[in-house]
């Protein structure tokens, strides 16, 4: 069975940084993209960035290029998103999601990221 | 960057009923248009891909249509556990973007 299980909640305070896993299990992880969701509470769903852990080519949306640093250990079969400055605005859930030709199928449980002093 | 509409915003439907959800982009995107389905507490699910073909283990009363710029996802007969939010995404150009959703809710 193909899954993404990514890493538990986090609660963080302005200005710290986090790294959120997605592992991946039941395929080759290596040879099919990756894909970051944002969902914030009441809104919907934004792409954020995509890697081929392969090669690590990576693309961001413009909206998170510089906000965010997507990576992946292929040897681990896990993917990883990272921020170096929280902010509160940054309170959501994260989703990672397997994409073969751009479409998102299946999809991590989320990672919810709360930021509060 | 593509912008993908969706409409309506809210659809209310009683069980057993057909729901009509609308899905528009500002060019083309040919037919790379998937359609996601989103329960509460629930990480979102494939429906629909390349516009029109069910994704593996989705039930026959999910369709989608359309090519180009306007895309509808058509439930035939509304069951109890259909009662979600819908997203479509487009993946003609980078970067990709979903609609902003429909929340189809019981009347």
């Amino acid at each position: 069975e193909v899954q993404l299980v990514q890493s538990g909640a986090e609660v963080k305070k302005p200005g710290e940084s986090l790294k959120i896993s997605c592992k991946g299990s039941g395929y080759s992880f290596a040879s099919y993209w990756i894909g970051w969701v944002r969902l914030m509470p009441g809104k919907g769903l934004e792409w954020m960035g995509i890697i081929y852990p392969g090669d690590s080519d990576t693309r961001y949306s413009p909206s998170f290029q510089g906000q965010v640093t997507i990576s992946a250990d292929k040897s681990i079969s896990t993917a990883y998103l990272q921020w170096s400055s929280l902010k509160a605005s940054d309170t959501a859930m994260y989703y990672c999601a397997r994409s073969s030709t751009n479409w998102f199928d299946p999809w991590g449980q989320g990672t919810l990221v709360t930021v509060s002093s | 960057e593509i912008v993908m509409t969706q409409s309506p915003a809210t659809l209310s439907v009683s069980p057993g009923e057909r729901a009509t959800l609308s899905c528009r982009a500002s060019q083309s995107v040919t037919s790379n248009l998937a359609w996601y389905q989103q329960k509460p507490g629930q990480a979102p699910r494939l429906l629909i891909y390349g516009a029109s073909t069910r994704a593996t283990g989705i039930p026959a009363r999910f369709s989608g249509s359309g090519s180009g710029t306007e895309f509808t996802l058509t439930i035939s007969s509304l069951q109890s556990e259909d009662f979600a939010v819908y997203y479509c995404q487009q993946y003609n150009n980078w970067p990709l973007t979903f609609g902003g959703g429909t929340k189809v809710e019981i009347k």
